[in-house]
């Protein structure tokens, strides 16, 4: 059964940038697209980017530039980068796995166990 | 694409039937439309993609339906352990992906 895990800092001053990495294990990166999906306390969820296994992405546009989501099939993993953070951001991160064609898309089926990180100097 | 799900909270008792909406701004493929559930400290869970088609391992208790910009996401007869947080989420427009604000499904 695929398994995603989590890792990365939980704490990250002001302006800084936040960074997380998913490795991905009991199968491949291939087919997918791979997600992050961040909720700060008590709130909703918001949608932050995706990859798929060839680097191709897709990321919110509400996050003006600030945000890249790289893969590395080599380690089975994909990461988050975030920069100029501010406390608004703080907030459970999620990553996800994705299949989606041309005609359907299935859903985010398998997900990581969540990263609380916290903006605060 | 804006999805605005209704009503914001809901209270039943078990047994009893739930009818959750999901409206959207402007059409959506239904191919395109998923529900999850989530519980407090946990990560959401997928309950429905395409519309209507039940994820694996999801008891048919719970049923996907809709069409254009109107969703519904329904349980026959609820459960305690359904009592949750339930969103809807589009895949395809700008921004690519977009979630409902979510429905609470409390216990009466």
């Amino acid at each position: 059964q695929v398994q995603v895990q989590q890792r990365g800092a939980r704490l990250v001053k002001p302006s800084e940038t936040l960074s997380l990495t998913c490795d991905v294990s009991n199968g491949s990166l291939s087919g997918y697209f791979w997600t992050w999906v961040r909720q700060p306390p008590g709130k909703g969820l918001e949608w932050i980017g995706e990859i798929n296994h060839h680097g191709s992405t897709n990321y919110n546009p509400s996050l003006k530039g600030r945000v890249t989501i790289s893969i590395d099939t080599s380690k089975n993993q994909f990461s988050l980068s975030l920069s100029s953070v501010t406390a608004a951001e703080t907030a459970v991160y999620y990553c996800a796995r994705q299949t989606v064609t041309a005609y359907r898309y299935s859903g985010m089926d398998v997900w990581g166990q969540g990263t609380t990180v916290t903006v605060s100097s | 694409i804006v999805l605005t799900q209704s009503p914001g909270t809901l209270s039943l008792s078990p047994g009893e039937r739930a009818t959750l909406s999901c409206r959207a701004g402007q059409s959506v493929y239904s191919s395109f439309l998923a529900w999850y559930q989530q519980k407090p400290g946990q990560a959401p869970r997928l309950l429905i993609y395409g519309a209507s088609n039940r994820a694996t391992g999801i008891p048919d208790r719970f049923s996907g339906s809709g069409s254009g910009t109107d969703f519904t996401l329904t349980i026959s007869k609820v459960e305690p352990e359904d009592f949750a947080v339930y969103y809807c989420q589009q895949y395809g427009a700008s921004p690519r992906i977009t979630f409902g604000q979510g429905t609470r499904l409390e216990i009466k």
